[in-house]
């Protein structure tokens, strides 16, 4: 099966700019998840789609971030204004739904620079 | 809160030594834990995973870790390293209870193999 395809791969843009990051899940997957790292720190979880609702957005650092699942496919992560704080990898990574130790996949993230 | 503790960002060792990454970890409930490994400008990858089964899991590539409750800690270990898993390593924990995966990770661990 195809993994968890995510692009851009790398961003560049400006302070005040906006920028928008796209994952596309494993087909089937009804769990899709954001996480992001900040400059070698730890990977932190950011928010939780079941099909296209929202589970648990807990983990988003303030209203300048916006994520979205319409038709529970593919997700969008858009990040407007940039502030330079905003930097860092984010990864997207699916995985089947109920409870237990599920397996998720990761993308290979997209890097956001912003200068 | 539940948090994993990688000891060591960098790890250096030489082609055919013992690889040991350290992660302890604090949780109010029996965990699940992970390991993912990171090859450069790839997603994150499972290595292996403990769902209170058998203490002592393997894993791909010759990895094993085993799960000591009383130590809290999940150690990564492979007899002979090669150059190959020269990476990052993630230890990441889940509790038990709650129904899906909202993983926490450690800091990362990076591998270095030298000849």
């Amino acid at each position: 099966e195809a993994g968890v395809t995510q692009f851009p791969s790398h961003s560049v843009i400006e302070k005040g700019q906006t920028v928008t990051l796209r994952c596309d899940p494993i087909s089937g997957h009804d769990n899709l998840y954001w996480y992001r790292r900040v400059m070698g720190k730890e990977i932190k979880f950011l928010l939780h789609f079941v099909k296209e609702s929202k589970q648990d957005e807990s983990g988003m650092p303030n209203n300048r971030f916006l994520a979205e699942r319409t038709g529970g496919t593919y997700s969008t992560l858009k990040v407007q204004p940039a502030e330079l704080e905003d930097s860092g990898v984010y990864f997207c990574a699916s995985g089947r739904g109920g409870s237990g130790a599920n397996v998720l996949t990761f993308g290979a993230g997209s890097r956001l620079t912003v200068l | 809160a539940q948090s994993v503790t990688q000891l060591g960002s960098h790890v250096s060792v030489s082609e055919g030594a013992l690889v040991l990454l350290r992660c302890n970890y604090s949780s109010s409930v029996p965990p699940y834990l992970f390991w993912y490994v990171q090859y450069p400008n790839q997603g994150l990858q499972l290595l292996l995973k403990y769902t209170s089964a058998a203490t002592l899991v393997k894993g791909i590539n010759g990895f094993e870790a085993e799960f000591k409750k009383s130590e809290t800690s999940f150690h990564l270990t492979k007899p002979s390293a090669h150059m190959s898993d020269a990476a990052e390593y993630f230890c990441a924990v889940t509790p038990s209870s709650g129904g899906y995966n909202k993983l926490i990770f450690g800091a990362g661990t990076r591998l270095a193999v030298h000849p």
